[in-house]
This record gives structure tokens, sequence and C-alpha cells, in this order.
């Protein structure tokens, strides 16, 4: 059976720490996994990911996929408290339209 | 720029009643899908409609159903509402596969 799981449920740190967020998968047909943040409402889209070892970068925001261990890292610099969100993986099969997400994990910035 | 409209963005019904929720996708998107997120759950993919048409199905029940107008708008009717229900239902839409899609700001669904 498919899964996707994120690591660490909640985390809480200070203003201009550094995170790294886990998304590890067990996928039959994978083709790409995307990251969302979200936020009170709407995920927003962060990235997405097909080719392994290839760093994505936006701003503080970087992450890179390993297709041979299986799991992707979203890193956040220098982190503000804006970046307090839900931070969701979700993966989409080959053939696929639609996306499987991870249950997230929840970021707290304190300043 | 114009997003994804949902509505309403809150809806309070009781149990056994039903409900329709409202999706309209950005003008010239094609396809619309439709999630389900629980309290503190990853969002669930329920239904796809592309060109009008079912394009994919995921976990919806059968009390479920939906279907994409000539507008493209989307329209997820539920019935016999159960408490499981309580959930935010997003929309998302794109004209180009679900990497590019954007979601709507969702309908918060309290089932009572």
């Amino acid at each position: 059976e498919d899964k996707v799981v994120q690591s660490p449920l909640s985390l809480v740190v200070h203003e201009g720490d550094t995170v790294t967020l886990n998304c590890s998968y067990e996928v039959t047909n994978f083709r790409s996994l995307l990251w969302y943040k979200q936020e009170k409402k709407a995920p927003t889209f962060l990235f997405m990911l097909t080719s392994s070892g290839i760093e994505k970068k936006s701003g503080r925001l970087s992450s890179i996929l390993d297709k041979k261990e299986l799991f992707s890292i979203l890193n956040i610099t220098a982190t503000q408290t804006g970046d307090s969100a839900v931070y969701l993986c979700a993966y989409i099969l080959t053939g696929a339209n639609n996306l499987f997400f991870g249950t997230g994990t929840r970021l707290t910035v304190i300043p | 720029a114009a997003g994804v409209i949902q509505s309403p963005r809150h809806l309070i019904k009781e149990k056994r009643e039903t409900a329709t929720l409202k999706c309209y996708p950005i003008p010239r998107h094609d396809t619309v899908y439709w999630y389900q997120q629980g309290p503190g759950q990853d969002p669930q993919f329920l239904i796809s409609f592309y060109e009008k048409m079912q394009s994919d199905k995921g976990s919806i029940p059968d009390r479920f159903s939906a279907q994409q107008f000539s507008d493209y708008h989307s329209e997820l009717n539920m019935s016999s509402l159960e408490l499981g229900d309580s959930a935010l239902y997003f929309c998302a839409s794109s004209n180009g596969g679900v990497t590019e899609a954007f979601f709507g700001q969702g309908t918060r669904l309290t089932v009572v």
C-alpha cells in the first residue's frame, strides 16, 4: 500500500533558526513529490520534485528529492514568524492526475 | 488575479441534511479537483473532472455526488450528512494537470 510519512509532526523554533522537514514515501509508480504550505486556508504550492538530487530553491526555502532512499527534505533558513504553517508533502503517481498528501508537519516560529 | 472561488465559506448543517458546495475555477481552467480535509488530517482526494466529465475518483462516499457544469464550475452534493463529514472541503483547478493546480480557500462544513 502506498504511503507517505512526514516528520516531525510538530516543530517549534525561534525566529532565525533553520529547520529541516522530512517526507518519506513508499510508492509504486511514483512520478513526483510536491511540497505545499498551508496556513489557515488553502495549501499553496512550494516545490515540485521529479528528479533525484536536484535542489530547488526559492528564497529561504529549498528542497531536494532522493529517489534511492525515497525521501525529500524541505529546508527553511532564517525562519520568520510568517513561516508558521503546516507543511504538506504530496506525491503523484505516473499516469495519474491527483495528489496524495501526507499528514503534514506543523511548524511554529516564535519571536 | 482571479483565484478559485468556493462558496459558501462556512456551512453548518444538521445530521441527515443535505449540503451543496460550489467551486468556481480560475478562468480557462478545465479541470476541477475536490479534496476533503478532516480536523488534523491530511487532504484526501475525492473526485476530479476534466472538461465536464469525471476523470478520476478517490475516496468519495456514495452519499456524495459531484458534477462539472458547462461553465466549468463544479458542485459537490452531500446527502444524509454525518458528523464525520465535518471537514474543510477544498476545490482546486488547473489547466495542465494537478501539479499546476491552484486551491480555493475551502468550505468549512460543520455537521451538528
